[in-house]
């Protein structure tokens, strides 16, 4: 059974930098089938994705982020993590950890088939 | 602002069938991105229900139903039990904004 977990400060001061680590048992962040993300939920609002990172380190970062934001992975610890730079009070959200997954029909498509439960960060002074 | 957007609340009496839908523009649903439904209880991790529009990940039982047509995607839950109250959502993907995109969520209830 795929199991995620997210950790990190769930306390974070403006203009500072969000850090997240996400752990993985019951899978391999080595595989070359799957995807690694990240995505939040601000209270009362819906799921945003912020991004995503592939086994061999290749990245790719939802373009409202972007800017602010680096995932990466680290396959011998199968970890991946999230580093979102300069926050304010609109990054206080729930942060989720995910594995991604492909299907190819008309286009290929990418879904999440695995989560952590979630871990709240605020931002704060 | 999200480009899928679902209906806020939706709810049954045990046993009877509900239906949530999914609706999307021509940069996602519409330019043929398929449609996937995640059930989730507020403080737990999110579950997949339904992934490429129609099919349900094992261990998902047959009363989950997900289907699409045009620039709209529905779930339909069947023979509705006390466990189904939660929020769901749907994802696709938009290749305007470039992005993975979720649905405004739904709150199914049980009578």
């Amino acid at each position: 059974q795929v199991q995620l977990q997210e950790s990190g400060p769930g306390l974070v001061r403006p203009s500072q930098t969000l850090s997240l680590t996400c752990t993985v048992s019951g899978a391999s962040t080595s595989s070359d089938r799957h995807y690694w993300s990240w995505i939040r939920q601000p209270a009362g609002k819906e799921l945003e994705w912020i991004g995503r990172v592939y086994t061999s380190g290749s990245t790719n970062y939802n373009p409202s982020l972007e800017s602010r934001v680096i995932i990466s992975v680290d396959t011998s610890k199968n970890q991946f993590s999230l580093k979102l730079r300069s926050v304010t009070a609109a990054d206080t959200a729930v942060y989720y950890c995910a594995r991604g997954s492909i299907i190819i029909t008309t286009k290929w498509n990418y879904y999440f088939d695995s989560w952590g439960q979630g871990t709240q960060v605020t931002v704060s002074s | 602002q999200s480009v899928l957007t679902q209906p806020p609340s939706v709810s049954g009496a045990p046993g009877q069938r509900v239906t949530i839908s999914c609706t999307g523009i021509s940069s996602n649903i519409g330019a043929g991105y398929d449609v996937h439904w995640y059930q989730h209880l507020p403080g737990t991790a999110p579950k997949l229900l339904i992934y490429g529009n129609t099919n349900r990940p094992s261990g998902v039982p047959d009363r989950f139903f997900g289907s699409k047509s045009g620039t709209s995607a529905s779930l339909a839950i069947t023979g509705l039990q006390a466990d189904d109250e939660a929020d769901y959502y749907c994802q696709s993907y938009d290749n305007s904004l470039t992005a993975y995109v979720f649905g405004t969520g739904t709150k199914v209830t049980v009578l």
